[in-house]
C-alpha cells in the first residue's frame, strides 16, 4: 500500500479482555517497529521486527503483552488481560531495512479500555 | 541509556513569527537526532534528522535544526510560522542508524493568526 496502515483505528474493550492490533506496513519495508503513545508516558518503544531475526523486545512492559509477523510483513500487537493503563494510542511503523534513516508511522489505534 | 528532554510543553506563536523549539539529549556518543511533527488525529512525520557531518541540517516544510555537541542541543527552528505548523513537535535520539528511538515529550505549537 502507499503508507502503514493500522487496524482498527479505534478499539474499546472491557478490562480482562484480549486485543488485537493490526499493522500492514508498507510493502518491501523488512523493519516494522511497535511504539505506544500514552498520556503520562508519551512516546515509548515497545518491540521491533527486522527480517528474519529475532525481534527486540526489549520496550514491551509486561508478558501481557506480545507480537508476531507473520511472512516479513504483517504484524500483531496483542494485549491479553487489558488494564486500564494500556490506555493509549498504539503506533507502528516500518522501514526500508534496519539502517534505514526514516521510519514511515501508522496514523495509529486508539485502545481504550474501560 | 540515552533520554529527550524538550523544555517547553506548550509555545503560542503568531502566524509570520519566527519559531524555535529546544531539544537536550543525554547520550554518551554522538546520537543519530531526529524531530517528528504530529498534526492532530495523525501518524508522525519526520520533519528532518542528523547523522553526521554538517551541523545545521535543513528537512520538509522550511524546517531546519542545529547540532550542537557542546551543548548537547539539537533545536528546531523556522523563520517564519503558518497557521498549518500548528501541531505537536517531537525530538527523538536513536544510537543506531535504525528507528528504535527514543523520544522527548513533545511540544504542542499553537499558531495564533
Amino acid at each position: 500500500g502507499a503508507g502503514v496502515s493500522q487496524s482498527p483505528s479505534n478499539k474499546v474493550t472491557e478490562k480482562g479482555k484480549d486485543v488485537e492490533l493490526r499493522c500492514d506496513p508498507i510493502s518491501g519495508h523488512t523493519a516494522l517497529y511497535w511504539y505506544r503513545q500514552s498520556l503520562g508516558q508519551g512516546l515509548e518503544f515497545l518491540i521491533y521486527f527486522q527480517g528474519n531475526s529475532a525481534p527486540d523486545k526489549s520496550g514491551l512492559p509486561s508478558d501481557r503483552f506480545s507480537a508476531e509477523r507473520t511472512g516479513g510483513s504483517v504484524s500483531t500487537l496483542t494485549i491479553q488481560r487489558t488494564q486500564q493503563e494500556d490506555s493509549a494510542v498504539y503506533l507502528c511503523a516500518s522501514s526500508r531495512s534496519r539502517t534505514s534513516t526514516e521510519a514511515f508511522f501508522g496514523q495509529g489505534t486508539r485502545l481504550t479500555v474501560v | 541509556a540515552q533520554s529527550v528532554t524538550q523544555p517547553d510543553i506548550h509555545i503560542t506563536v503568531s502566524e509570520g513569527a519566527s519559531l524555535e523549539l529546544r531539544c537536550n539529549y543525554s547520550y554518551g556518543a554522538t546520537p543519530y537526532l531526529f524531530w517528528y511533527v504530529q498534526s492532530p488525529g495523525q501518524g508522525l512525520q519526520l520533519l528532518l534528522k542528523y547523522f553526521s557531518g554538517d551541523t545545521l541540517v535543513q528537512g520538509i516544510k522550511g524546517f531546519e535544526a542545529e547540532f550542537k555537541r557542546s551543548q548537547s542541543s539539537f533545536n528546531l527552528r523556522k523563520p517564519s510560522v503558518h497557521w498549518s505548523d500548528a501541531a505537536e513537535y517531537f525530538c527523538a535520539v536513536g544510537v543506531t542508524a535504525g528507528n528504535k528511538l527514543t523520544f522527548g515529550g513533545g511540544t504542542r505549537v499553537l499558531v495564533k493568526p
